[in-house]
């Protein structure tokens, strides 16, 4: 199966500031998939991205405070926009290929910190 | 109502035994369904993928899907220590490009020796 190579994989960021994350999948992947996962939580999907396309976002998240790119088939950011706290949480890359996506695939996580 | 449905647990299974996981999903068109294992402080590790109805193995694992029904489940045969973890269901739902993977809240599993 393919690969993702996500970074960074912590931090800990100042109030107000932005974090980039990155997602490196050593194959062509059609989807990407960007989720947060707070503490003792189950995955909840911040958006999907689909190579050329804008990324479509779930019901509670926004561009302006996620965006989101997806430039070629193997790799994506998701930036976290003027933290707070409450974004402290594991934020998780994954891809997807396939009709059926015949398997979904993650990177290691990036566990963030905000203070 | 959610669209994926664990139940949370804990459930303990004695080692050895067969522990029994169940997922329901709302999406009566979703295709494609997943069951994930996550160790603590680790990403998801994909176990089973299943697309038709009735059962699907793959080692210990039995995954069995009823579309009529809208439920998926997991079975873990001669349960070891090493499968106590969280155990995720996914559900690809949506069309196409649309298409999107939603995960339930999670079982946490426990092998007792």
């Amino acid at each position: 199966s393919a690969v993702i190579s996500q970074k960074p994989s912590r931090d800990i960021c100042q109030r107000g500031t932005s974090l980039t994350i990155q997602c490196q999948v050593d194959s062509q992947v059609t989807m990407m998939f960007w989720y947060r996962q707070q503490p003792g939580q189950s995955l909840t999907l911040i958006a999907t991205a689909n190579q050329g396309s804008e990324a479509t976002y779930e019901s509670g998240f926004v561009i302006d405070k996620f965006p989101i790119s997806r430039p070629n088939l193997t790799f994506s950011t998701l930036t976290v926009s003027n933290m707070s706290p409450e974004d402290s949480s594991i934020y998780l890359c994954s891809g997807a290929e396939g009709a059926y996506f015949t398997e979904a695939f993650f990177g290691q996580g990036t566990r963030l910190t905000v203070v | 109502q959610k669209e994926v449905e664990q139940n949370s647990g804990p459930l303990s299974v004695p080692e050895g035994a067969i522990a029994s996981l169940n997922c329901t999903y709302s999406d009566r068109g979703s295709q494609s369904f997943f069951w994930y294992r996550q160790y603590s402080g680790k990403s998801p590790e994909l176990i089973m993928s299943i697309y038709s109805n009735g059962d699907k193995e793959d080692g210990r694992f039995t995954a069995q899907l009823n579309k009529a029904s809208q439920y998926v489940s997991l079975l873990i045969r001669d349960s070891q220590p090493s499968d106590s973890a969280t155990y995720l269901c996914a559900v690809n739902m949506g069309v196409s490009s649309a298409s999107k993977i939603i995960f339930g809240s999670g079982t946490r599993l426990s092998i007792r020796p």
